[in-house]
C-alpha cells in the first residue's frame, strides 16, 4: 500500500458528461501528480500541484481541470468526455516538488470507461 | 520539448541478467527515475540518478551518463516475479515536470 488513496476505483458513463477523480496524497506529502495511462500511450503527465498551486502542466486537455485543495487533496475534473478519454488515470505524491532523490508514490489508480 | 526512448519489449530466462536502455531528450535536465509497473497495478519507484555513475540496489541496479543523455537499469538473477513494465522518467524543462517513457514490458522465461 502505497498510502495514496484514489477513488473511485472504476468509472462508467457515457460521452458529453463529465466524471470527478479523486485523490488523498499521503501523509506529509505536499505534492501531488496526475497521470493518464493508456495502452499505446504510457504514462502521460497531465498536471502537477504543490501545497494547493498549480506547479506544472503537461498534457492536459482543456476539458480537463484539476485542484489541490487546503487540506491538501487534490480533483480532476474531466468534462465533455469522449470516448479517447477511456483510461487508467493515476494520482501520485511526493514530498518535494523538484529536486534530487524524489520519489513518487502512486495510488492503485481510476479505470475510467466512457462508452 | 522532453522525450524518452526505451524499448517496447525485452524477454530473458530465469536467472539471467537483461539491461534495459533509456535515452532522453530535455533541458534542465534533474535526473533519471526508474518505476516497475505489473500488469493492473501501480507504478512503483526503483531508482534515482541525478549523477553520473552506477547505483545498486539488491539485484537492480542503475546507470546515467548526463553526457551521453542515457541510461539503464540493469536487472540481475531474473525471477519470475521481475516479469513487468519497466518506465524510465526524466524531471526537466522549464517547469521541472517529470515525463515518463513509453515503457519496456520485460517477460522473464523459466
Amino acid at each position: 500500500d502505497s498510502g495514496v488513496t484514489q477513488t473511485p476505483k472504476h468509472l462508467i458513463t457515457a460521452t458529453g458528461q463529465r466524471v470527478t477523480l479523486r485523490c488523498s496524497p499521503r501523509s506529509g506529502d505536499l505534492s501531488v501528480y496526475w497521470y493518464q495511462q493508456s495502452l499505446d500511450q504510457g504514462l502521460q503527465f497531465l498536471i502537477q500541484y504543490y501545497n494547493g498551486e498549480e506547479r506544472a502542466k503537461g498534457n492536459i486537455l482543456e476539458r480537463f481541470s484539476a485542484q489541490q485543495f487546503p487540506d491538501l487533496h487534490s480533483e480532476l475534473n474531466l468534462s465533455s468526455l469522449e470516448l479517447g478519454d477511456s483510461a487508467l488515470y493515476f494520482c501520485a505524491s511526493s514530498v518535494v516538488g523538484r529536486g534530487r532523490g524524489e520519489k513518487l508514490f502512486f495510488g492503485s489508480g481510476t479505470q475510467l470507461s466512457v462508452l | 520539448g522532453q522525450s524518452l526512448e526505451q524499448p517496447s519489449e525485452v524477454t530473458a530466462v530465469e536467472g539471467a541478467i537483461v539491461q534495459i536502455n533509456c535515452t532522453y531528450q530535455t533541458s534542465g535536465f534533474y535526473g533519471l527515475s526508474w518505476y516497475q509497473q505489473h500488469d493492473g497495478g501501480a507504478p512503483t519507484f526503483l531508482s534515482y540518478n541525478a549523477l553520473d555513475g552506477l547505483e545498486e540496489t539488491g539485484r537492480f541496479s542503475s546507470f546515467l551518463s548526463r553526457s551521453d543523455s542515457y541510461g539503464y537499469l540493469l536487472l540481475q538473477e531474473l525471477q519470475m516475479k521481475d516479469s513487468a513494465s519497466y518506465f524510465c522518467a526524466v524531471r526537466g524543462g522549464s517547469q521541472g515536470n517529470l515525463i515518463f517513457g513509453k515503457g519496456t514490458k520485460l517477460s522473464v522465461k523459466p
